[in-house]
């Protein structure tokens, strides 16, 4: 199973909007609405942002939400805040299997 | 609130072997299936293993399956990864993540304990 595909790095001005697209094939992203998303800051555990495609953990602001297309899944980020400059995973199930993407690095301007 | 604190990193050689812990609380363990996942330095996040909450199932990452083996104690409330034949790219911040859904998506993660393969 290759890991999913990333862009490796992402950028916005406080305030905006970002989409972080994650791209995987019929076998995980699209085959399952499995797909959850990270965030981990420098020296930090990965924090759960989003499951199951589009869900939210009870704590997470709603300026996170995520979607998915066919085989690529995106998280959106709106309303840009300085805390949320972090490094961005996404996971797909796969088969009994858990996939990663290779991560984006969230610059806040 | 859920903790989980892993232990038993360190340095070894290629070849050797060591014996990851994490033990978890704060929630029925029993109950829960759980998730190793690491991180070699400066790069990505990286599924290891998941075992079901009742040990009925394991699997591993190809590249570490024969070598690596999940366990999970629940009278110890405690998951661990027997991890033998170490080569220099197992070498990373391993964390135990507690598993949900279908799907084993990691809701709770711990710190991570650093393992370093290294001759």
């Amino acid at each position: 199973q290759s890991a999913l595909t990333q862009p490796p790095s992402a950028s916005g001005s406080p305030g905006q909007s970002v989409t972080i697209s994650c791209t995987g094939a019929s076998d995980d992203v699209g085959g399952y609405n499995y797909v959850s998303w990270y965030q981990q800051h420098p020296g930090k555990a990965p924090k759960l942002m989003i499951y199951d495609v589009s869900q939210r953990p009870s704590g997470v602001p709603d300026r996170f939400s995520g979607s998915k297309s066919g085989n690529t899944a995106s998280l959106i980020v709106s309303g840009l805040q300085a805390e949320d400059e972090a490094d961005y995973y996404c996971s797909s199930y796969a088969n009994s299997r858990v996939i990663f993407g290779g991560g984006t690095q969230l610059t806040v301007l | 609130e859920v903790q989980l604190v892993e232990s038993g990193g360190g340095l070894v050689k290629p070849g050797g072997s060591l014996r990851l812990s994490c033990a978890a609380s704060g929630f029925i363990f029993s109950e829960y299936s759980m998730n190793w996942v690491r991180q070699a330095p400066g790069k990505g996040l990286e599924w290891v293993s998941s075992i079901t909450h009742n040990s009925n199932y394991k699997d591993y990452a190809d590249a570490v399956k024969g070598r690596f083996t999940v366990s999970k104690d629940s009278a110890k409330n405690s998951l661990y990864l027997q991890m033998n034949s170490l080569r220099d790219e197992d070498t990373g911040v391993y964390f135990c993540a507690r598993a949900r859904g279908n799907d084993w998506y990691s809701d709770y993660w711990g710190q991570g304990t650093l393992v370093t393969v290294s001759s």
